[in-house]
């Protein structure tokens, strides 16, 4: 089992539209979750992190982490052209060495 | 907002060539990283590196990569023999401090080995 799984996707909205990106993870020892977002041939952006379960808001994004069930969630409301990247999930247990999802490509159409 | 800067974007470099890629982390941040994400690949980690020293490495991180801080701004990766394999987007990343800190990244350094 991987130690981190996403959906590449690509997943298709319509502007407007509430997107919900999921991580599931295998480690329990993992206390650190982010998000970041990746345009192509950029960087990581980092757009939530969060520690242990419960839901963390900022603007349009929510993060929402469940570590019973070993599920990380990230929502953006009202999605936006300008949102279309890859939105990559990354985990750490308290050292240096961040694990990251596959990514999922995620496309808002005009 | 303060960043990580990479240069250069883009190297090309024949396969058996040494190579430096150069970072400057953000200036006020003590632990600093490299990772790698080759085409369609997933975003690997490759070293953590605290008070001129290594703290983690990866299997991936092997004598043919080193790490230094030349001088209070700079953080550089050295590939020693380039392989094919060693083609690469390569970032640089730092944070205030270990694990909880969110680390941040850098816009990469594209490396193409011929």
């Amino acid at each position: 089992q991987k130690e981190v799984e996403q959906d590449p996707g690509p997943l298709s909205v319509p502007e407007g539209a509430i997107v919900s990106l999921n991580c599931t993870y295998s480690n329990s020892a993992f206390q650190y979750f982010m998000w970041y977002r990746q345009y192509s041939r950029k960087g990581p952006e980092l757009l939530m992190y969060t520690y242990s379960s419960g839901n963390k808001e900022d603007g349009r994004f929510t993060a929402q982490v469940d570590k019973s069930s070993k599920y990380i969630s990230l929502f953006i409301r009202d999605s936006q052209p300008s949102d279309s990247a890859t939105y990559l999930c990354a985990m750490v247990a308290g050292t240096y060495k961040y694990i990251f999802g596959t990514g999922t490509r995620l496309k808002v159409l005009a | 907002e303060p960043e990580v800067t990479q240069t250069p974007s883009h190297q090309v470099t024949q396969m058996g060539q040494e190579v430096i890629l150069r970072c400057v982390p953000i200036s006020n941040h003590l632990y600093f990283y490299w990772y790698r994400q080759i085409l369609g690949q997933k975003v690997e980690f490759l070293v953590s590196f605290y008070n001129n020293e290594i703290s983690e490495k990866s299997e991936i991180f092997d004598d043919q990569f080193s790490v230094e801080r030349p001088d209070g701004s700079n953080f550089t990766l050295k590939i020693r023999s380039t392989k094919l394999e060693d083609s690469a987007m390569y970032f640089c990343a730092s944070s205030e401090s270990r694990g909880g800190q969110p680390q941040h990244f850098g816009d990469g350094t594209r490396l193409s080995i011929l």
